[in-house]
């Protein structure tokens, strides 16, 4: 099986743009939650979607948002970026649920 | 929600050595997980483990749910054995994984 793919790999954008991430699950997992991890907060979870529905949400502004397409492909969108939003995003994705979660490689983005 | 603290924050070892890392949680949890980063970022899921005991090659790992704590075993280690090593844990009432801070692990040949 196909392991989790995160595109794009890496970014750079500057302050007040917006940025699109995109993650691919595994094939017949249909959760998928993202995180976003920075030096300085650690792992935090950012949402959880499954069968197209948000689930569960963590403590972030609105300009976080995400969305889950038929096939469970996620996108996530940040818009009007901050310099405090330059991290790596990563995506997990099980089959039912929070159970074991495989990850993504991740998408580093700089803002600038 | 639920608090999750790992130690040692910081491990060097010598290839060879074993060494226990563990992982502390503040409330009752229905999931708990063991991750290995790698140097490039990438998270490996080591154990899914609630409760109980697991093995898998030169690790193992010990969840006691009543006391609140898990560990993982780490043997014979080796070079690429180093990276970080995260818990992250979950209940009912707070239905999203909360990770620690992570134990650094550096095995030196």
């Amino acid at each position: 099986k196909a392991g989790v793919t995160q595109t794009p790999r890496y970014l750079i954008k500057t302050r007040g743009q917006q940025v699109t991430l995109s993650c691919s699950p595994i094939s017949g997992h249909r959760s998928v939650s993202w995180y976003q991890q920075t030096p300085g907060q650690g792992l935090q979870f950012l949402f959880e979607y499954f069968s197209e529905t948000q689930r569960n949400k963590g403590n972030f502004p609105g300009r976080f948002s995400g969305r889950q397409f038929s096939n469970s492909r996620s996108e996530m969108n940040v818009s009007t970026l901050e310099l405090g939003d330059s991290a790596l995003y990563l995506c997990a994705t099980s089959s039912q649920g929070l159970e074991t979660q495989y990850f993504g490689p991740g998408t580093r983005l700089l803002v600038l | 929600g639920i608090q999750v603290e790992q130690s040692p924050p910081d491990l060097i070892l010598q290839e060879g050595a074993n060494s226990t890392l563990r992982c502390n949680f503040s409330d009752s949890v229905n999931n708990l997980q063991w991750f290995h980063q790698n140097p490039w970022g990438q998270l490996i899921n080591l154990f899914y483990i609630p409760s109980g005991t697991k093995q898998n090659g030169r690790l193992s790992a010990t969840t006691v749910a009543t006391e609140r704590y898990s560990l993982l075993y780490i043997s014979s280690s080796q070079t690429t054995d180093s990276g970080v090593y995260f818990c992250a844990a979950m209940n009912t009432g707070f239905q999203k994984l909360v990770f620690g801070t992570g134990t650094r692990l550096l095995v030196s040949p």
